[in-house]
């Protein structure tokens, strides 16, 4: 079974340019989460997929970041203009269903880098 | 709010050694813990979860026991092994099903 996969592994724009991160979730996994790790600080979630729609976007930082998830696949988080703050590992993770036991099985990340 | 807070680094160990990474959190009810690891170069992979209180969890020799009355998850690993080196992230899964997570650990185990 294929895991998470996420293009690109990396990333390097300049500031005001415009990034779009892909994931491919595990197939069959309604749930789809966006996560962040700033500066090498804590991983932070931006938001859920459950199907195409968004369950929770409670952490998406502002609204130069816009996430899509067409038919319910794959998921886009593009970042529209990037500023230097944005720069961090993007992950994403999916997971069967929501709930306590069920696992969420993260890709290997987007190094963004902007510059 | 719902927080965790784990030990900074990096830890610098010596092969066989025995290894603590402390891990404490702070949530309303009781949220399932877990341990990520990320080798390098590779993505975050599920270590050891626990569900409920005095739940143990284990795997590849690391434990981590659920502890209540000291809200706490703290990794342990009798004998470090040189590819034990990763960085360990603590984690508590909330009422909306995200994960929150404690800042990482890096591990670093010398020959």
């Amino acid at each position: 079974e294929a895991g998470v996969t996420q293009f690109p592994s990396h990333s390097v724009i300049e500031k005001g340019q415009t990034v779009t991160l892909r994931c491919d979730p595990i197939s069959g996994h309604d749930n789809l989460y966006w996560y962040r790790r700033v500066m090498g600080k804590e991983i932070k979630f931006l938001l859920h997929f459950v199907k195409e729609s968004k369950q929770d976007e409670s952490g998406m930082p502002n609204n130069r970041f816009l996430a899509e998830r067409t038919g319910g696949t794959y998921s886009t988080l593009k970042v529209q203009p990037a500023e230097l703050e944005d720069s961090g590992v993007y992950f994403c993770a999916s997971s069967q269903s929501p709930g306590r036991t069920y696992e969420q099985y993260f890709g290997p990340g987007t190094r963004l880098t902007v510059t | 709010g719902n927080s965790v807070t784990q030990m900074e680094g990096p830890v610098t160990l010596s092969e066989e050694a025995f290894l603590t990474i402390n891990c404490t959190y702070t949530a309303t009810g009781y949220p399932s813990l877990f341990w990520y690891v990320q080798y390098p170069g590779e993505g975050l992979q599920l270590l050891l979860k626990a569900t409920k209180a005095d739940d143990k969890g284990s795997n590849k020799g690391f434990e981590a026991t659920y502890r209540k009355e000291t809200t706490s998850f703290h990794l342990e690993k009798g004998s470090v092994q040189v590819s034990d080196s990763a960085v360990y992230f603590c984690a508590l899964m909330d009422s909306s099903y995200k994960l929150i997570f404690g800042s990482g650990t890096r591990l670093l185990v010398r020959p």
